[in-house]
């Protein structure tokens, strides 16, 4: 089965830095896409950033609240993705959830649980 | 790139009322090869992830209510809910596959539907 897990949330100081993982098993690394979305207290959900597959160029894109403070990399060895998080603020407090799909079948994004993030 | 613009931000309607949200695409998401739209209906719970409802602009998928339907081609798209019960409050989603895989790039506030 696939499925998505996500670690390393907490507390951090505003300046602060703090690395979420997210396990994505059951895919083959060549052809998953990895991503993260956040949801602060009371607001929508924001695209944070995207790892493409290797079948795409396995480059990342950020958004711009996130960009040159964000970075994501992956560790094909542990079908692992990280969210390395530098220069945090009060504004990215927020439950960050990772999600991944396969190249096969677009539709069928699979979701981890979330998990939270404070920065305070 | 491909935006993705809902309308209205918001809405309340009463239940057992018809709810319409509009989405309407930069660029077309039809594909001239298989003459289908890579347009996907996703709806949003409190501490969930996203659900797919409807699938190339107009397929229900399993498990989802016939008061839920899709339409439209190329760029303009609609989602309606024939008679809105409680449990569809939520917040609902428009997203292209086209060319990049849902909520992998930036996207919109979608639409809040609430109980008037």
């Amino acid at each position: 089965d696939v499925q998505v897990v996500e670690s390393g949330g907490g507390l951090v100081k505003p300046g602060g830095s703090l690395r979420l993982s997210c396990a994505a098993s059951g895919f083959a690394s060549n052809d998953v896409w990895m991503n993260w979305v956040r949801q602060a207290p009371g607001k929508g959900l924001e695209w944070v950033g995207r790892i493409k597959s290797k079948n795409y160029g396995g480059t990342t894109d950020y958004a711009a609240p996130v960009k040159g403070r964000f970075t994501i990399s992956r560790d094909d060895s542990q079908n692992t993705h990280y969210l390395q998080m530098d220069s945090l603020t009060t504004e990215d407090t927020a439950v960050y959830l990772c999600s991944a799909v396969s190249d096969k079948y677009w539709l069928g994004v699979i979701w981890g649980q979330g998990i939270l993030v404070t920065v305070s | 790139d491909i935006v993705m613009t809902q309308s209205p931000d918001s809405l309340a309607v009463s239940l057992g009322e018809r709810a319409t949200i509009k989405c309407k695409s930069s660029q077309s998401v039809l594909s001239s090869s298989t003459n289908k739209n890579f347009l996907g209906w996703y709806q949003l719970k409190p501490g969930q992830p996203p659900k797919l409802l409807i699938s190339w602009a107009s397929t229900r998928e399993s498990g989802i209510p016939d008061r839920f339907s899709g339409s439209g081609s190329g760029t303009d798209f609609t989602l309606t809910i024939s008679s809105l019960q409680a449990e569809d409050v939520a917040v609902y989603y428009c997203h292209q596959y086209y060319d990049i895989p849902p909520f992998m790039y930036p996207f919109g506030r979608g639409t809040k539907l609430e109980i008037k």
